[in-house]
């Protein structure tokens, strides 16, 4: 089965840029999408198929995708982005997801 | 406004049964494709299932294929999820998603319910 490999945790000062990687075999060959789930709510997607935003969410959040990884970016982090983020792909027709990334906002 | 409200939930004995529905509105429901997805506390997500727009299409992870059954009822804006032999890794928040089009697979899950809690214990 595909496999989607996040780094746990990720840490970085307001106003900085979090950049946070999503990595699978040939990943770039597949649309991506993201989604932000803060403690305690439902995920809310961020950014779908590898660079769109959905309506509502800031220009702040960006993605992109090719080769073995796909990033999700999100510039000018503020505190209220601290949450676990997860990657998502299909595979096989099955539906994958990273095991997300702990955003920390110091 | 999407809104997505998950019922069903509870506490089961392993081995027993348990039916998951989700009640949709604010958006045409059988022009989508709608997913399952769950949570096991602590841990992160984890597709169970799919179903496009005219149950033509249906998928299953592994770890639930043969026990689990999807079905949608359009007439009814509904999503349902039979869960069979139910097992204590079965234990999680189980989310009811949308899908971005009418097909399953390939797309995002653009809203999400707030799940029911499912657990599986003696």
């Amino acid at each position: 089965s595909y496999v989607l490999t996040q780094p746990p945790s990720v840490s970085v000062a307001p106003g900085q840029t979090a950049r946070i990687t999503c990595g699978g075999n040939n990943i770039g060959s597949k649309s991506v999408h993201w989604y932000q789930q803060k403690p305690g709510q439902a995920p809310v997607l961020v950014v779908y198929d590898d660079s769109d935003r959905p309506s509502g969410i800031p220009e702040r959040f960006s993605g992109s995708n090719s080769g073995n990884t796909a990033t999700l970016t999100i510039s000018r982090v503020e505190a209220g982005d601290e949450a676990d983020y997860y990657c998502q792909v299909w595979d096989s027709s099955e539906g994958v997801f990273g095991g997300g990334t702990k955003l920390t906002v110091l | 406004e999407v809104q997505l409200v998950e019922s069903g939930g509870g506490l089961v004995q392993p081995g027993r049964s348990l039916r998951l529905s989700c009640a949709a509105s604010g958006f045409t429901f059988d022009d989508y494709a709608m997913h399952w997805v769950r949570q096991a506390p602590g841990k992160g997500l984890e597709w169970v299932s799919g179903i496009s727009w005219n149950s033509g299409s249906i998928g299953y992870a592994d770890s639930v294929k043969g026990r689990f059954t999807i079905s949608r009822d359009n007439a009814k804006n509904s999503l349902y999820l039979q869960m069979n032999s139910l097992r204590a890794e079965d234990t999680a928040l189980y989310y009811c998603a949308k899908g971005q089009t009418y097909d399953y697979g390939g797309n995002s899950f653009d809203y999400w319910g707030q799940g029911t809690l499912v657990t599986v214990s003696s």
